[in-house]
């Protein structure tokens, strides 16, 4: 089914240990985005991507990377993860032309001890 | 400094009656509107939205309306139904340029429809 792939679902870290979600679609969508949902403050954007090669920060971009190598993939790499990354976490993509609503993947829930 | 709010957490309605989702932004660069539907356990669902050039905009029981001097939006939902029991989501955007891929969202009211 054509949409947003998101995985782990589900993934506990260590405090500082490292990892990447994995973010996929296959609706060749040119602009993707990372959120992040936590209790009374809605979604809050991350980082995003308008292509292929091109990122830039959200709101709360501190503790991640990104990166947009192909269309279809935008991984969301933590690198030393802190008990404050502890949230859902949403990848979601939209096309470029027109004005339509962005598509989202099911989510990650990360918790971090 | 929160540019998109919902001050409602939350609203219950009775099953058949109109149900009414309030939001406001500051951000005067916002021209492009939208609401969002989730459920527990999975991402947001796209549901209506709106652009600046309009004030009101239809899509079956869902109607969303703009009123751009005060800022404010509001989705309307007739009749009601207990599956629309959900949070719902504001969001805006600055829909020039590269700006579109930026999505601000409210903090979401949950909606609750009694049979």
């Amino acid at each position: 089914n054509a949409g947003v792939t998101q995985t782990p679902k589900f993934q506990v870290l260590k405090t500082g240990q490292s990892m990447t979600l994995q973010c996929a679609q296959d609706m060749n969508h040119e602009y993707m985005s990372w959120y992040r949902q936590d209790p009374g403050m809605g979604l809050r954007l991350i980082h995003y991507s308008v292509g292929a090669g091109i990122t830039d920060q959200g709101e709360v971009p501190n503790g991640y990377n990104v990166s947009r190598s192909t269309t279809e993939d935008f991984p969301l790499r933590l690198l030393s993860a802190a008990p404050s990354q502890t949230s859902v976490y949403f990848c979601a993509s939209t096309p470029a032309t027109g004005l339509r609503g962005y598509t989202f993947g099911s989510g990650t829930r990360l918790t971090v001890v | 400094d929160q540019q998109v709010k919902q001050n409602s957490p939350s609203l219950s309605v009775q099953e058949g009656r109109i149900s009414i989702l309030n939001c406001d932004y500051t951000n005067s660069m916002f021209d492009y509107f939208l609401w969002y539907k989730k459920y527990p356990a999975e991402g947001p669902t796209f549901l209506i939205s709106i652009s600046s050039i309009k004030d009101k905009n239809e899509d079956g029981r869902f109607t969303v309306f703009l009123n751009k001097s005060a800022k404010h939006l509001s989705l309307h939902i007739v009749p009601s139904q207990p599956g629309d029991s959900a949070v719902y989501f504001c969001a805006a955007a600055d829909a020039g340029g590269t700006s579109y891929g930026k999505l601000t969202f409210g903090q979401g009211t949950i909606l609750t429809v009694h049979p």
